[in-house]
């Protein structure tokens, strides 16, 4: 079955400090990948979002996140965590001539002063 | 360009009610999403909209419907509501070519 993996639950990090998010998907065709971020009691904002090209993507708020095929990964880094960035974030595909996206259980990034 | 809106922003129902959900899309948008958010099940994929005809279904039991209008508007009802259908409902919103989701503030259904 297609699925989206986020291993990651929880992660904590020091203000000031480097963030990776782990995303893993299982689809069998080149998908369309996203981040959104979640604050609490809002709805979700695209970061960012893949379809081709570059497997280096830029997104707001000075996100990044790349596409590696042979992992099936999608990675979302940012080099300095700021406070503001603690919420709750969904790595999505979208595959095989769906419109839906598929979320994962999502990543709640804490972030401390 | 005014983002999508959901109404009402609160709810508390108790068991056995129902309820309806509004959505309003970003102007051009014709695709239209409905997910139910809970801490236990996260994201889960309700039903879309096009052009006033459901064109995708999750796996909700069929207590769980909706409707778009020909303005692009949609609404969800839920019947005979349960405690465990509590949860945060989006509302997302796409271009014809259907690849970014827009997303609604949500609206927060608590179950008594």
């Amino acid at each position: 079955a297609q699925s989206v993996t986020q291993p990651d639950i929880h992660i904590t990090v020091s203000e000031g400090a480097s963030l990776e998010l782990r995303c893993n998907y299982s689809y069998g065709a080149t998908p369309y990948l996203f981040w959104y971020v979640q604050s609490p009691g809002q709805g979700l904002q695209l970061l960012l979002k893949y379809f081709s090209g570059d497997t280096l993507v830029q997104g707001i708020k000075g996100f990044e996140a790349e596409f590696k095929r042979s992992q099936s990964s999608f990675n979302l880094r940012k080099p300095s965590v700021h406070w503001s960035d603690a919420a709750e974030y969904f790595c999505a595909v979208i595959s095989g001539g769906s419109y839906i996206p598929t979320f994962g259980r999502g990543t709640s990034l804490i972030v401390h002063p | 360009k005014a983002g999508v809106t959901q109404t009402p922003r609160y709810l508390i129902k108790t068991r056995g009610q129902q309820v309806t959900l509004s959505c309003s899309p970003i102007s051009g948008h014709r695709s239209v999403s409905w997910y139910q958010q809970t801490p236990g099940q996260g994201l889960q994929f309700l039903f879309e909209y096009f052009s006033e005809t459901q064109r995708n279904k999750g796996n909700f039991p069929g207590r769980f419907s909706g409707r778009q209008f020909s303005n692009s508007r949609s609404e969800m009802n839920v019947s005979t509501l349960e405690l465990g259908d509590s949860a945060l409902y989006l509302c997302a919103s796409s271009r014809p070519t259907g690849d970014e989701q827009f997303f609604g503030p949500g609206t927060r259904l608590t179950v008594l």
